[in-house]
């Protein structure tokens, strides 16, 4: 089973700021098979990016994911109010499916 | 609009049984393969099980072979998991998704998302 770690647990940011999440897996996982979500409380997560740098439909542009091998990242370029919330990584190269311990990101 | 709708949720003793259900509409359901994935008090997500477009191949969680049943009906646009011998740990809000795009069968990203439906296994 690939493990993902997420790095930070938590993220202090301010609202116009830049937020870098970090996933690390426990063996290379091929880009094409690496994707984000968000998750607000007490909602559904919601698919960001997949293929390590394909946003979902009708995610903004200032989201973007990248990385390969080992390591990805998922970048906003500049936070939204509506962007603080909890953020998972996902890998679907190897079964079974899974996720990161999530980062969450909150208003400094 | 895609839409996922899980029923069946509640509160069940250990060892007993409880199936949930996932009413999907706005989309072709018969052309997804579908999963179902859960959600512990406080916790991070845990891909549960998976099926086929079809229904002919089954996949599980090793946390939860022999004890769960995933299937699906195409013509009532339905996706089922039948959840025996539950457990405190079984306690979770479980979430029924579109799964596309694994490198092997079984896998895949989640696409769309039901709003989830609690299982609590407490005596």
């Amino acid at each position: 089973e690939i493990v993902l770690t997420q790095s930070p647990d938590t993220l202090s940011l301010s609202p116009g700021e830049r937020g870098t999440l970090s996933c690390r897996a426990s063996q290379g996982v091929s880009s094409t098979y690496l994707a984000w979500y968000q998750q607000k409380p007490g909602q559904a997560p919601r698919l960001l990016t997949y293929a390590a740098s394909r946003r979902a439909t009708g995610i903004p542009d200032r989201f973007s994911g990248s990385g390969s091998g080992t390591d990805f990242t998922l970048t906003i370029s500049r936070l939204e109010t509506e962007d603080f919330a909890v953020y998972y990584c996902q890998q679907y190269a190897n079964s079974p499916p899974t996720f990161g311990q999530g980062t969450k990101v909150e208003i400094k | 609009e895609v839409q996922l709708l899980e029923s069946g949720g509640g509160l069940v003793q250990p060892g007993g049984s409880l199936r949930l259900s996932c009413a999907a509409s706005g989309f072709t359901f018969s052309s997804y393969a579908m999963s179902w994935v859960r959600q512990g008090p406080g916790k991070g997500l845990e891909w549960v099980s998976a099926i086929s477009i079809g229904g002919g191949r089954t996949y599980y969680a090793d946390s939860v072979k022999g004890r769960f049943t995933i299937s699906r009906d195409d013509s009532k646009n339905t996706l089922y998991l039948q959840m025996i011998s539950l457990r405190a740990d079984d306690t979770a809000v479980y979430y029924c998704a579109t799964t596309l795009g694994g490198a092997v069968a079984g896998t895949g990203y989640f696409d769309f998302w039901g709003q989830g439906s609690l299982v609590t296994v407490s005596s």
